[in-house]
């Protein structure tokens, strides 16, 4: 099974708008973190956000924020008033807790791309 | 000056060639990846590093290798390049703490011809 999953290959949205980026993650343990990266057509990986499993509050990061809802095991990104700078492929990534093993399991990406 | 950085940027080789990427960084971390992306996919796990002498195989570690010369250095090797090894290369590093966030270096594009 897929650990993450990311079901929009494609999005597309009107500057200014504000867009969801849909993440599910499937899981076992009760301590994980879940990110966001971003990817450019320059080929960078940047760290947007991050929240981890037994935070109560979704987090935040200026137009970023993460709709956390646990019990649905998803993890979805919101981007307020895009900009074309925010066009780019978006990852939803996850570290699980188990002992020894805190690397990164990556979706498959959305690819965002803002209309002016 | 960027906190983590890859050389070569850029590489293209042979088929059978003995290939080494190396990383570098100046955050402080502990904590030491190698990942690649191919095109269209998300990024699948090489090698992790925990110190220096904590090395572990990631899910895609066979032709690879990996040697952690100093807290800062993480260097991978393909022994004897193949075609389907063409890719996206990054690094990444990590603290060890709550939150544990990686942060990734640009890049190396490699290709084996």
């Amino acid at each position: 099974a897929q650990k993450i999953t990311q079901t929009q290959p494609g999005m597309f949205v009107q500057e200014k708008e504000a867009v969801t980026l849909d993440c599910t993650y499937d899981t076992s343990d009760q301590s994980y973190g879940l990110f966001w990266y971003k990817q450019p057509s320059s080929g960078e990986m940047i760290f947007l956000i991050y929240q981890g499993s037994y935070d109560e509050q979704n987090a935040t990061e200026g137009r970023y924020s993460l709709n956390f809802q646990k019990a649905r095991k998803s993890a979805n990104l919101v981007i307020s008033a895009s900009q074309l700078g925010d066009s780019a492929m978006y990852f939803c990534a996850m570290r699980e807790g188990q002992k020894g093993r805190r690397a990164l399991t990556f979706g498959s990406g959305t690819r965002l791309q803002v209309q002016p | 000056d960027a906190d983590v950085t890859q050389t070569p940027r850029n590489r293209i080789t042979k088929t059978g060639k003995r290939i080494m990427l190396e990383c570098s960084q100046t955050k402080g971390h502990d904590r030491m990846y190698w990942y690649r992306q191919d095109p269209g996919l998300g990024l699948r796990l090489i090698y992790y590093s925990f110190d220096v002498k904590d090395i572990n195989k990631g899910e895609i570690s066979d032709g690879y290798s990996v040697s952690r010369q100093a807290q800062a250095k993480f260097s991978l090797s393909l022994e004897s390049a193949i075609p389907n090894q063409t890719a996206l290369y990054f690094c990444a590093t990590s603290l060890t703490g709550p939150t544990d966030t990686q942060y990734f270096g640009p890049g190396t594009r490699l290709t084996v011809l």
